[in-house]
């Protein structure tokens, strides 16, 4: 079936350094992407999103690069901080037909420690 | 905080039993979406109600249902419960009248324990 998978379950970097959270998606269908963040004892937040007519978008510290050529999936966040430190997801969306409209599957997940 | 309450926060329970996870949407949103997200299975999408109607089906088990009401909150029914049913339930929301979008604001979640 579809799935959505990340190549890194952890990645640990420095306090400024740049961060590059990777995910691969594997439904070419997919038209919609979506980066979200989940800190301890909380519900997922949204972070950027993309569809499948771009490849690059832009938001504050954050950028999301989207290659469909292989399936890839990229969230880059610059001047990494503490307040960083989270469970990354991707997420893909496909709308077949009009019926699956907020139909979300999610990867894995990648836990990012930003150290001081 | 996105806006989106769920109640209860905790929930501790038997097998066999049946519970009801209550969720409201930011306000004006009429999307509501169930996810579960467990150690083994992740975030795993269940259901999604429109303005009252289902929209969308995921993963959900049969003894798991859910309802969106008039005034737009929503809640999902878990029956027979089993052990692994334990996990985190998380609504979101979406959608003002006029509109749609995929951005989803995720409530704070209920976790449900079975014993």
């Amino acid at each position: 079936g579809e799935s959505v998978g990340l190549h890194l379950p952890t990645l640990s970097v420095q306090e400024g350094d740049n961060s590059i959270i990777n995910c691969a998606y594997s439904n070419s269908a997919s038209d919609y992407f979506i980066w979200y963040k989940q800190e301890s004892g909380k519900g997922p937040q949204f972070i950027i999103d993309i569809r499948s007519n771009m490849d690059k978008r832009q938001g504050q510290r954050v950028t999301v690069l989207l290659n469909k050529t292989v399936k890839h999936l990229s969230l880059q966040i610059a001047a990494t901080q503490p307040g960083d430190s989270a469970v990354y997801f991707c997420a893909e969306n496909w709308n077949a037909g009009g019926t699956s409209y907020g139909k979300l599957t999610f990867g894995q997940g990648t836990i990012l420690t930003v150290h001081p | 905080d996105s806006g989106v309450t769920q109640t209860p926060k905790h929930l501790i329970t038997a097998t066999g039993q049946r519970v009801t996870l209550r969720c409201s949407p930011r306000s004006g949103d009429l999307s509501v979406y169930w996810y579960q997200q467990s150690l083994d299975q992740g975030l795993q999408f269940l259901i999604q109600y429109y303005n009252g109607e289902e929209r969308a089906k995921g993963n959900i088990l049969e003894r798991f249902s859910a309802q969106q009401f008039p005034d737009l909150h929503s809640e999902l029914n878990l029956s027979s419960l089993e052990l692994g049913d334990s996990a985190l339930y998380f609504c979101a929301s979406s959608s003002k009248r006029g509109t749609f979008s995929n951005e989803q604001f995720f409530g704070p979640g209920t976790r449900l324990t079975v014993l």
